[in-house]
């Protein structure tokens, strides 16, 4: 089966920018979603198709998908961007399942 | 437009229960639908998915063999049949709207979730 990697955590102080990554073999050929979850809430998706954005979304949100990772980056960072922050694809081929990364825990210090 | 689960509850182990997730006749037909897991304190976790026309199902490991998901368009309610449930499968269960035609992502839409409890 396939498996994303993330960070465990990641701290910033507000104004700041904070960089999340995902990692996964090949990850550059599959289509990245990210989506954030605050606490007691259900996920909102924040990007998709590596780089989109919903409509809705700041535009501090954005997000990339080369080399041996796909990063969301969030710029100019707030105390209410604190939450757990998920990667996500889709696995197809022989195997089609979902795939969720661990989860990172973004800190604003 | 907003997905709308029910059917979680508090059951013993080895019993059975069934899970719904409806949402309005224009936000459900013509959409592959999700099925996601988050066990208490832990992350998100893929189950189940139907494709737009119910065609094709898919399964993680851990739903194979116990899961059913299904979907009925007269009602827009989209299904997840549990049987054999054991305390390792208690968690909230996300239902989340994908998208027609391969792959069924990204997830456009999110329910607010329906919490299980299983108890030996």
């Amino acid at each position: 089966s396939y498996v994303l990697t993330q960070p465990p955590s990641v701290s910033v102080a507000p104004g700041q920018t904070a960089t999340i990554t995902c990692g996964g073999n090949n990850i550059v050929a599959k289509s990245v979603h990210w989506h954030q979850q605050k606490p007691g809430q259900a996920p909102v998706v924040v990007v998709y198709n590596d780089i989109d954005r919903p409509s809705g979304i700041p535009e501090r949100f954005s997000g990339s998908n080369s080399g041996s990772a796909a990063t969301l980056t969030i710029s100019g960072v707030e105390a209410g961007d604190e939450a757990d922050y998920y990667c996500q694809v889709w696995h197809g081929g022989a195997d089609h399942e979902g795939v969720f990364g661990g989860g990172t825990k973004l800190t604003v210090l | 437009e907003q997905l709308v689960e029910s059917g979680g509850g508090v059951v013993q182990s080895g019993t059975s229960l069934r899970l719904s997730c409806r949402t309005s006749d224009s936000a459900f037909y013509g959409y592959a639908f999700h099925w996601v897991r988050q066990a208490p304190g832990k992350g998100l976790v893929w189950l189940a998915t139907i494709s737009d026309d119910g065609d094709a199902k898919f399964y993680a490991t851990a739903a194979k063999g116990r899961f059913r998901i299904s979907r009925d368009d007269s009602t827009s309610t989209l299904s997840l049949q549990m049987s054999g449930l054991r305390p390792d499968d208690s968690g909230v269960y996300y239902c989340a709207r994908g998208l027609a035609g391969d792959p069924p992502d990204p997830y456009t839409m999110w329910g607010q979730g329906t919490m299980v409890s299983v108890f030996s």
